[in-house]
């Protein structure tokens, strides 16, 4: 079976640089949540979309920001990179209307 | 918000043991009650949840408890192998309106040979 498609799985990038993460949901989910996994931490929620609009916000930085696009995939941009901001970056989606959420395998960020 | 404590944040067992891991919840409106389990540098993976027209639910080692009046549920896993090693997390949620799951800070479960 299909599953959440996060892509890239790692990456390395300096102090002040930009990084965009992608995500693709399962097909006919119309849901995407972004969460943020700092080391021995719990997931926390970043952002979600439903239906291509942005639904609710966390505890994402000004410096970041999503879209869900019309295919139903959702891209995480990441600007003026911080070291705080090396995490697993967990993607998830879920059926319309559901509260369960499949998560993808994640993008590890590492910021030197 | 919803705040979800759990406890405890490690837990040591021998194999064969049991393993029980707790969470309360703020919110008396969240309904829905997923456990994750999540390998090392992997993704949460669901593994059981419960809602709260439910107080138990079980599958095969597995089994989930909620009380709604006292705000607190539970895991528990019996038999526990080495592979049951690993974070697990508890999160607490209400339908008709946001999904947003809020999650436990987790407990590292060490299953010993």
């Amino acid at each position: 079976a299909a599953g959440v498609i996060q892509s890239p799985r790692h990456l390395i990038k300096e102090k002040r640089e930009t990084a965009t993460l992608k995500c693709y949901p399962i097909p006919r989910h119309d849901t995407v949540y972004w969460y943020q996994q700092g080391p021995g931490q719990d997931p926390q929620f970043l952002i979600s979309f439903y239906e291509k609009m942005q639904s609710d916000k966390g505890s994402i930085p000004d410096r970041f920001s999503a879209q869900q696009f019309s295919d139903y995939h959702s891209e995480l941009n990441m600007g003026s990179l911080e070291l705080g901001d090396s995490a697993l970056y967990f993607c998830a989606s879920s059926f319309p209307s559901t509260d369960v959420l499949t998560f993808g395998a994640g993008s590890r960020l590492t910021v030197l | 918000g919803e705040n979800v404590e759990q406890h405890p944040s490690t837990l040591s067992v021998q194999e064969g043991d049991s393993a029980v891991i707790k969470c309360t919840y703020s919110d008396s409106a969240s309904n829905y009650f997923p456990w994750y389990k999540q390998e090392l540098g992997k993704r949460p993976q669901l593994i059981i949840d419960i809602r709260s027209n439910v107080g138990e639910k079980k599958d095969q080692r597995i089994a989930v408890t909620l009380n709604k009046t006292a705000k607190h549920f539970s895991l528990h896993i019996t038999e526990t192998q080495p592979e049951d090693s690993a974070v697990y997390f508890c999160a607490a949620s209400k339908s008709g309106g946001s999904y947003i799951p809020t999650f436990g800070r987790g407990t590292s479960l060490i299953v010993h040979p």
